[in-house]
């Protein structure tokens, strides 16, 4: 069965930059029929999509957030990862990695539990 | 990239039925069927119920079907149960390879 776990640090300062790691068990991130992607959802508000790294390093970003999020992959350690710099109290939600669908569906069929990043000094 | 526009809330009583909406413009669900919808009761994780517009995962109960129809997509719940109160998401490709949401809708059981 395919896991997702997100990890990274649960506070992070005003204008700092926000870290986490998707780390997939129970299958190879390596793979052509699957993407991966993180996902945010600010308290009580709705989805966001963040970002989609294909296990080559293709990567594909939301252009509202763009100028500040990096998404990489690293296939040795079954894991891909995101960074948001210059984070603000807007930046504050639980962040979802999830398994993305491959053959352009773009549907995420496999989600992490999230993981609730505070932004505070 | 603006989110999609779905009904803040909708209710229905056990068994009805109920439609969710999902309206986007040509440059996302109208172009593409590339719509998918999710479940997401309080404090859980999303579940993918419909994806490309009306094909539903394994274990997904046909009661959930999804159509579309120019810029607007829909969800519908047939023999409405207690349990499927929860919101509900969509999600549209949006060309450019990006993903856009929309803002979500609450399902009231009465």
């Amino acid at each position: 069965q395919l896991q997702l776990q997100e990890s990274g640090p649960g506070l992070v300062k005003p204008s700092e930059t926000l870290s986490l790691t998707c780390t997939v068990s129970g299958g190879s991130i390596s793979t052509t029929s699957y993407l991966w992607g993180w996902i945010r959802q600010p308290p009580g508000k709705g989805l966001e999509w963040i970002a989609t790294i294909y296990y080559s390093g293709s990567t594909y970003y939301n252009p509202s957030l763009k100028s500040r999020v990096t998404i990489s992959v690293d296939t040795s350690k079954n894991q891909f990862s995101l960074k948001l710099s210059s984070v603000t109290a807007a930046d504050r939600a639980v962040y979802y990695c999830a398994r993305q669908r491959g053959s352009g569906t773009w549907t995420f069929d496999y989600w992490g539990q999230g993981t609730l990043v505070t932004v505070s000094s | 990239q603006s989110a999609l526009t779905q009904p803040p809330s909708v209710s229905g009583s056990p068994g009805q039925s109920v439609t969710i909406s999902c309206t986007g413009t040509s440059s996302d669900v109208g172009s593409y069927n590339r719509v998918s919808w999710y479940q997401q009761p309080p404090g859980t994780v999303p579940k993918l119920l419909i994806y490309e517009v009306s094909n539903r995962p394994s274990g997904v109960p046909d009661r959930f079907s999804g159509s579309k129809s120019g810029n607007t997509a829909s969800l519908t719940i047939s023999g409405l149960q207690a349990e499927d109160e929860s919101d509900y998401y969509c999600s549209s490709y949006a060309s450019s390879s990006t993903l856009v949401f929309g803002g979500g809708t609450k399902l009231t059981v009465l």
